[in-house]
């Protein structure tokens, strides 16, 4: 069964631009997370999805950051414009909730360096 | 306030020797305890969760978690510790009244010498 499927896993940017990431969940996940790690800490949820709706989004900097998750599969979360304390890894992760003990499985993450 | 602490920063092991990295938590009622694995430039891997039931759970790569409700810690073991276990280790928990957040420790970064 293939993991969680991120892409690109680097990406240098000057501030101000403009940057995307793309996250591909285990198939048939109806749950999707979107995570910022810094250096030497646990990751922070910046967004959640149960399918295509977006139920929690409460930690998003809305000003700079979006996400979406058309079709309940794929999902795109993007920043604009970058700043320098943008710059961390970004972890997508899917979960299939069909009970409470869920686990969520990670994908490799996205280094993002905002120069 | 809700909280994971893991409060090694950094363990040491020699390898073939037991190791535990250590987890206490602060989350009313009875929580959903994980361990995680992170190897340096991927992603968390699940190693193991505690739902109910046994105190003593095991994982994968010969991982288990010991669960303390007195003493609200979930510490992680493995009897012979090899090199290939070195990497970062985290904690998280999630409130069976919360539905999802998870809450994370800081990570503490497991280092085995041969």
């Amino acid at each position: 069964e293939a993991g969680v499927v991120q892409s690109p896993r680097y990406k240098i940017i000057e501030k101000k631009q403009p940057v995307a990431f793309w996250c591909n969940p285990i198939s048939g996940h109806n749950t999707l997370y979107w995570y910022r790690q810094n250096l030497g800490q646990g990751p922070e949820l910046l967004i959640r999805y149960e399918n295509e709706e977006a139920v929690d989004d409460s930690q998003l900097p809305k000003d700079r950051f979006s996400a979406e998750r058309l079709k309940g599969v794929d999902s795109t979360l993007k920043i604009q414009p970058a700043e320098l304390g943008d710059s961390a890894v970004y972890l997508c992760a899917s979960s299939l909730v069909t009970s409470d003990a869920y686990e969520q499985y990670f994908g490799p993450g996205t280094r993002l360096t905002v120069t | 306030a809700q909280s994971v602490a893991q409060p090694e920063d950094q363990v040491n092991v020699a390898e073939g020797n037991p190791l535990t990295v250590k987890c206490t938590y602060s989350v009313s009622g009875n929580p959903y305890l994980f361990w995680y694995v992170q190897y340096p430039n991927r992603g968390l891997q699940f190693l193991l969760k505690y739902i109910t039931g046994d105190n003593l759970v095991k994982g994968s790569y010969g991982f288990e978690a010991e669960f303390n409700k007195s003493q609200t810690s979930f510490h992680l073991k493995k009897p012979s510790a090899l090199v290939s276990d070195s990497a970062l280790y985290f904690c998280a928990v999630r409130d069976r009244n919360s539905n999802y957040q998870l809450i994370w420790g800081a990570g503490t970064k497991l280092i085995i010498k041969p």
